[in-house]
């Protein structure tokens, strides 16, 4: 069975301050990790990505990700952060592409100005 | 990049009426598509996964008759949610996974706004 867990469920830093979105995983195989971003009203768009290449991950708008084994993690980070980053964003693990996500129950980021 | 396309965004009809939410894979295609319902302020809840040409996989507590699923090709698969009540009204998501390409993620539709009156 695999599960995230997403630490905290609403996270306020200040425009250009860094953003880091906990997430841990639970997996007994390799897992398949991603961050999603969720705009009011619309669906889920990817983030980043990780499939077991590099452990740092990079992905859109400037965020980044680090998969550590030993700490079941992969806390999602963006240096400066934006007004346009305010959203909700999900921790997924799945098996495989085909395979069924499984999401964290989210966490609502808010910049202040 | 991959595009999913849900249709429509937002339903507003009365209760008993049943509604039809259709996901299209623009440019690939999804020999898997998955349905999610999202409440307010709440995660995605799986309800089902489909996959072209066999019966849908529904998770435990999702009523199969109730929310229809239907995948005949690999760009299309459809949720019909029948006599449809106040308490089916929720934000319902699809995503669709690229073929047999194992590293690929899902990619989501913009989700369909269901109220029933």
């Amino acid at each position: 069975a695999q599960s995230v867990t997403q630490l905290g469920s609403h996270v306020s830093v200040s425009e250009g301050a860094l953003v880091l979105l906990r997430c841990n995983y639970s997996s007994s195989v390799p897992p398949y990790l991603f961050w999603y971003v969720q705009y009011p009203n619309q669906g889920l768009q990817l983030l980043l990505k990780y499939t077991s290449a590099a452990t740092l991950v990079k992905g859109i708008n400037g965020f980044e990700a680090e998969f550590k084994k030993s700490e079941t993690s992969f806390h999602l980070t963006k240096p400066s952060a934006h007004m346009s980053d305010a959203a909700e964003y999900f921790c997924a693990v799945t098996r495989g592409g085909n395979e069924k996500l499984t999401f964290g129950t989210g966490t609502r980021l808010t910049i202040i100005p | 990049g991959a595009v999913v396309s849900q249709h429509p965004s937002r339903v507003i009809c009365k209760s008993g009426t049943s509604v039809k939410i259709e996901c299209r894979s623009l440019d690939f295609q999804a020999t898997t598509m998955f349905w999610y319902r999202q409440f307010p302020k709440k995660s995605l809840m799986l309800m089902a996964t489909s996959n072209e040409g066999s019966k849908a996989t529904y998770e435990q507590g999702v009523e199969k008759d109730k929310f229809l699923i239907n995948h005949a090709s690999l760009t299309l698969s459809t949720l019909t949610v029948t006599s449809a009540h106040p308490e089916d009204s929720s934000f319902y998501i699809c995503s669709a996974a690229p073929g047999q390409i194992v590293n690929q993620p899902q990619h989501f539709g913009d989700g369909t706004r269901l109220s029933i009156l």
